[in-house]
């Protein structure tokens, strides 16, 4: 849900079980929207992208969903294992300019074994 | 291939001292991309170079703040006369090209007293 404060939005889930990570993004005329993971310490790790002319893409274990309409991206992990443990960014662009890179808030999903 | 490098990993620096962040690109890579993250904030875009030239600076502070890619050696994000709210976490990233997907170096967490 919304973060309150500073505080990041948090979402735990137990080993095993299928994570979804929503991300609302602003500028309607973004065209290519990546996911980032973030482990603590460490810089943002490419997870998946997609563009604006689809609305599903899949890669190994996570599939990314975007709603143009609503401007919405989700993130699904299947089978979350504690090593998805991280922060997980979604960030938009427009034309796959990457100069206007703009990262959303973030996530934190927990994973207990 | 070793990935993008950033040094220092942490940097304390008082009020009013200069801070020198460095980043190397990964092997190949001609553009870099230096961003901010502030505590549990997503990463905010800063400048965009490539070899000796920069390219968009929209995101950097006009005043104290300055980026280098010389020829040769790595790009310089200098920081002048530091404040306590220049305290971050700075990301460099680099790619072959500007339609590639950017890989991230792992940061250098700057603590100002």
């Amino acid at each position: 849900g919304e973060s309150v404060g500073l505080h990041l939005p948090t979402l735990s889930v137990q080993e095993g079980d299928n994570s979804i990570i929503n991300c609302a993004y602003s500028n309607s005329a973004s065209d290519y929207f990546i996911w980032y993971k973030q482990e603590s310490g460490k810089g943002p790790q490419f997870i998946i992208d997609i563009r604006s002319n689809m609305d599903k893409r899949q890669g190994q274990r996570v599939t990314v969903l975007l709603n143009k309409t609503v401007k919405h991206l989700s993130l699904q992990i299947a089978a979350t294992q504690p090593g998805d443990s991280a922060v997980y960014f979604c960030a938009e662009t427009r034309n796959s300019g990457y100069s206007t890179l703009t990262f959303g808030k973030g996530t934190m999903l927990l994973v207990s074994p | 291939n070793a990935g993008v490098m950033q040094n220092p990993r942490h940097l304390v620096r008082r009020r009013g001292q200069e801070a020198r962040l460095r980043c190397s690109p990964m092997k190949g890579h001609s553009h870099v991309y230096w961003y901010r993250q502030l505590p549990e904030e997503g990463l905010k875009f800063m400048v965009y170079l490539q070899k000796e030239n920069i390219i968009d600076e929209s995101g950097m502070p006009k005043e104290r703040f300055s980026a280098e890619f010389p020829k040769e050696g790595p790009s310089i994000l200098r920081i002048q006369q530091v404040v306590r709210g220049d305290s971050a976490a700075y990301f460099c990233a680099s790619s072959p090209s500007l339609d590639s997907t950017p890989d991230f170096g792992p940061g250098t967490r700057l603590t100002v007293l």
